[in-house]
């Protein structure tokens, strides 16, 4: 089992839909929660950090951590073609003492208008 | 949030040669880099992570001697790709992470070689 699992998707939804992605892990160690934006052949761009459980929200996206059950999920609301990309959860280890962090394999997400 | 270059952004060349990758951190002190690999649709891959002015770390399966990383200040990080093959062509990526930023990481904007 991989220590992060996340749907590749790819996931197509109407313009002004709410968008919803998740991803569970294995390891209970990880205590800082990330989700990455990809557009197509460019890095990835930092959206959401949270630590811990609980909700964080951002303009049209909510992060939420729910660590009893080690899953995570990134709500976007009134979606954008603008936000047709791919989608990475992350997380780290802190207590590994390094910034190391763990990837999901990312979900395609594509926007029709 | 902080701004990480690479350069370059691509690069073609001939298997057997060698190709030198540089990160730097525009306008913050990156005490650890990272280097990932990227394969088409799949997710990064961390390679390694190299602290200024140490030897760098390598994940497993990663050759040291094959893929050299240098990380001689504080705002560059360089991956040299030695006697590059075709297998090698990938999307490249640096993250750069400092005290100053917690845990947050900052990624370039990757290159992308291709091994003829």
């Amino acid at each position: 089992q991989k220590e992060v699992e996340q749907d590749p998707g790819p996931l197509s939804v109407p313009e002004g839909a709410i968008v919803s992605l998740n991803c569970t892990y294995s390891n209970s160690a990880f205590q800082y929660f990330m989700w990455y934006r990809q557009y197509s052949r460019k890095g990835p761009e930092l959206l959401m950090y949270t630590y811990s459980s609980g909700n964080k929200e951002d303009g049209r996206f909510t992060a939420q951590v729910d660590k009893s059950s080690k899953y995570i999920s990134l709500f976007i609301r009134d979606s954008q073609p603008s936000d047709s990309a791919t989608y990475l959860c992350a997380m780290i280890d802190s207590g590994a003492g390094s910034y190391q962090l763990t990837f999901g394999k990312g979900t395609k997400l594509s926007v029709i208008p | 949030g902080a701004v990480v270059s690479q350069h370059p952004s691509r690069v073609i060349c001939k298997s057997g040669t060698s190709v030198k990758i540089e990160c730097r951190s525009l306008d913050f002190q990156a005490t650890t880099m990272f280097w990932y690999r990227q394969f088409p649709k799949q997710s990064l891959m961390l390679m390694a992570t190299s602290n200024e002015g140490s030897k760098a770390t390598y994940e497993q399966g990663v050759e040291k001697d094959k893929f050299l990383i240098n990380h001689a200040s504080l705002t560059l990080s360089t991956l040299t790709v030695t006697s590059a093959h075709p297998e090698d062509s990938s999307f490249y990526i640096c993250s750069a992470g400092g005290l100053a930023n917690g845990n947050e990481q900052f990624f370039g904007p990757g290159t992308r070689l291709t091994v003829l």
